[in-house]
């Protein structure tokens, strides 16, 4: 149990357009959901929090109307990278704690998408 | 969030016990240690977490020392598929709206035949 699922796991875009990922958890219902940035040879960094029913709240540093993100269920989450330019080709992951009963405390991650921006 | 320091990298024969380290001098009292491993392009596994007690699950155990400012992550058998990147990381308990998970640059794991 406890799995996320992400969409598409891979997109190749032109520059200057915009791109949506889709975040799912399958199997339990999350009220909040994470989405994280990683670079080749980096660690993971957190962008956003995702609440369902309400605005995200952005990390320092991540221009929030240039990465929209919609939590409009609670199993959905949607990360869309606007007017997007080649510096914003990386790989994006997203989370999620489980709010149902049953699961254990922790948080649970998707496979990943990989943007390319040509 | 409390800081972890891991060594930055550690190799391992398969069929040994892989021991990796973490120290996190700074943790809080409501903080707990959690442990993700990431396999090449993919998204992080879970492995276990713990508070203050030694944790054991099927994929591994967790040794925290009595002060809680350090800790031991150990594959009893290492395989060549437990070559990954692992991530100690210190945090709350998740709540309502789930815990921020803060990633340092981890420790990659080598396991070799």
């Amino acid at each position: 149990g406890a799995v996320v699922s992400q969409h598409p796991s891979w997109v190749i875009c032109k520059s200057g357009t915009s791109v949506k990922i889709e975040c799912r958890s399958l199997d339990f219902q999350a009220t909040t959901m994470f989405w994280y940035r990683q670079f080749p040879k980096q660690s993971l960094m957190l962008m956003a929090t995702s609440n369902e029913g309400s605005k995200a709240t952005y990390e320092q540093g991540v221009e929030k109307d240039k990465f929209l993100i919609n939590h409009a269920s609670l199993t959905l989450s949607t990360l869309t990278v606007t007017s997007a330019h080649p510096e914003d080709s990386s790989f994006y992951i997203c989370s999620a704690n489980p709010t149902s009963r049953g699961y254990t405390d922790t948080q649970y991650f998707g496979p990943g998408t990989r943007l390319t921006v040509l | 969030d409390a800081k972890t320091t891991q060594p930055t990298s550690m190799d391992c024969a398969e069929g040994r016990a892989a021991n990796l380290p973490c120290n996190h001098s700074t943790i809080s009292g409501n903080e707990y240690v959690y442990w993700y491993r990431q396999i090449h392009s993919q998204g992080p596994q879970y492995i276990i977490h713990g508070l203050k007690n030694n944790e054991t699950n099927e994929m591994a155990s967790l040794i925290i020392t009595e002060d809680r400012k350090s800790s031991t992550l150990i594959l009893p058998h290492a395989t060549l598929r437990d070559t990954a990147v692992y991530y100690c990381i210190v945090s709350t308990v998740p709540r309502e709206y789930g815990n921020k998970l803060v990633f340092g640059a981890g420790t990659i794991l080598r396991v070799k035949s």
